[in-house]
């Protein structure tokens, strides 16, 4: 089925560590997006990418790293976790780098970091 | 910073009652989505609006967009119990840039 898969589905880690948040998407979607979704903030943008190679920062980049070698993949590193990346991250794709295509999302990565 | 904010903060209502949410923004736009996330759930895009329309209908949501006030609203008619989720709207910037702005929502709670 066409859609888009985040992994893993729930983390627990410790400050310092590395960690790699993992999303890929079936439907050859140009744009990949990652968000981070805190109580009382929405969603805010962390990265996107709109095309293979090619990324930029969102809203709240500092602390994160991306990359994007094939279309389908594009996973998020928090190199060195930190209590405030505490949060629900969402990966989502769309056909368009405008605000008139629907940006389709995973169901989150709820990443604890004590 | 957000571009558009949602209002109310929370809102519930009984099964059958009609629920209406209103997302406000600040700078002029192209388009705005309204998007509903069940609990612990991805967001789902619901209707898109462009800033030449003022209303649009997609089976029980209306949407209505009014660029003079700069806001919009989401009206659900004939609410169920599986309509409790939380709704965003989400902007892009009138300028053309590429980023989409979500509000921090409205929780929509419908007590069957």
């Amino acid at each position: 089925d066409a859609g888009i898969t985040q992994s893993p589905r729930y983390k627990i880690t410790e400050t310092g560590r590395q960690v790699t948040l993992m999303c890929h998407q079936t439907w050859s979607h140009s744009y990949m997006f990652w968000y981070r979704q805190d109580l009382g903030h929405g969603l805010r943008l962390i990265y996107y990418s709109a095309a293979a190679d090619i990324t930029d920062k969102g809203e709240v980049p500092d602390g994160y790293v991306v990359s994007r070698s094939k279309t389908e993949n594009f996973p998020l590193t928090l190199e060195s976790a930190t209590r405030s990346q505490t949060s629900v991250y969402f990966c989502a794709s769309s056909d368009s780098r405008l605000g008139n295509q629907p940006q389709h999302f995973g169901d989150g990565t709820r990443l604890s970091i004590l | 910073s957000q571009q558009g904010e949602e209002d109310p903060q929370a809102l519930s209502i009984q099964e059958g009652e009609n629920a209406t949410m209103n997302c406000s923004y600040k700078t002029s736009i192209n388009n705005l989505q309204w998007y509903r996330q069940n609990s612990g759930r991805g967001l789902v895009h619901l209707i898109l609006i462009r800033s030449n329309e003022r209303e649009k209908h997609s089976g029980r949501l209306r949407v209505t967009l009014d660029t003079s006030k700069k806001s919009s609203s989401l009206l659900i008619t004939a609410s169920r119990a599986a309509d409790t989720a939380s709704y965003f709207c989400a902007t892009d910037e009138g300028t053309g840039g590429f980023k989409t702005i979500f509000g921090a929502g409205t929780r929509l709670f419908v007590k069957a």
